[in-house]
């Protein structure tokens, strides 16, 4: 069975940083993309990136390219999101999720990790 | 990057009722179509994949239909665990994968 754990709630000020995580456990965790999609507030699902945790191959959606950075670490099976610089307009639930095989639907995800940016 | 426009925005309905949800994709996405069940405070669920396809565990009154620009999510027989909001998502052609704007399904 895969489960995807992320880290706790974050309350941070604008221009703080952050990182997230999701740690993936289960089979084919290296052997599948993992993606990261955001909720904000009362709205829809946004895919921004995803990674291949095998050899940390990236790909981002062209609206979130350059405003975070997606990573990971293969040997503890971990993706991580982060910013360098957050705005308010970061305030949004932060999904991981795991495409399975080569077919990129999510079967499989984490329990989200709220953020919330606020002065 | 394909925008998939679902409707209705609401669709309100009663327990027992056939719900009809669709998806439009602005180029064609073959097959590759999938629909996604949230409730709040949850995460999304997948419920189908390839368009037709249910996922392990999803009942068979949810079934997909559709291919190339336009999808449809039935509910053959809306039971109450039903009622939550429902997005499509292509994966035809990515980066980047693309979601609807959701329809949400409401009791009347």
């Amino acid at each position: 069975e895969v489960q995807l754990v992320q880290s706790g709630a974050e309350v941070k000020k604008p221009g703080e940083s952050l990182k997230i995580s999701c740690k993936c456990s289960g089979y084919s965790c290296t052997t599948d993309w993992i993606g990261w999609v955001r909720q904000m507030p009362g709205k829809g699902l946004e895919w921004m990136a995803g990674i291949y945790l095998g050899d940390s191959d990236t790909r981002y959606s062209p609206s979130f390219q350059g405003q975070v950075t997606i990573s990971a670490d293969k040997s503890i099976t971990t993706a991580y999101l982060q910013w360098s610089s957050l705005k308010a307009s970061d305030t949004a639930m932060y999904y991981c999720a795991k495409c399975s095989g080569s077919n990129c639907y999510f079967e499989y995800w984490g329990q989200g990790t709220l953020v919330t940016v606020s002065s | 990057e394909i925008v998939l426009t679902q409707s209705p925005a609401t669709l309100s309905l009663s327990p027992g009722e056939r719900a009809t949800l669709s998806c439009r994709a602005s180029h064609s996405v073959s097959s590759y179509l999938a629909w996604y069940q949230q409730k709040p405070g949850q995460a999304p669920r997948l419920l189908i994949y390839d368009a037709s396809n249910r996922a392990t565990g999803i009942p068979a009154r949810f079934s997909g239909s559709g291919s190339g620009t336009d999808f449809t999510l039935t509910i053959s027989s809306l039971e109450p665990e039903d009622f939550a909001v429902y997005y499509c998502q292509q994966r035809s052609i990515w980066p980047p994968l693309t979601f609807g704007g959701g329809t949400k399904v409401e009791i009347k």
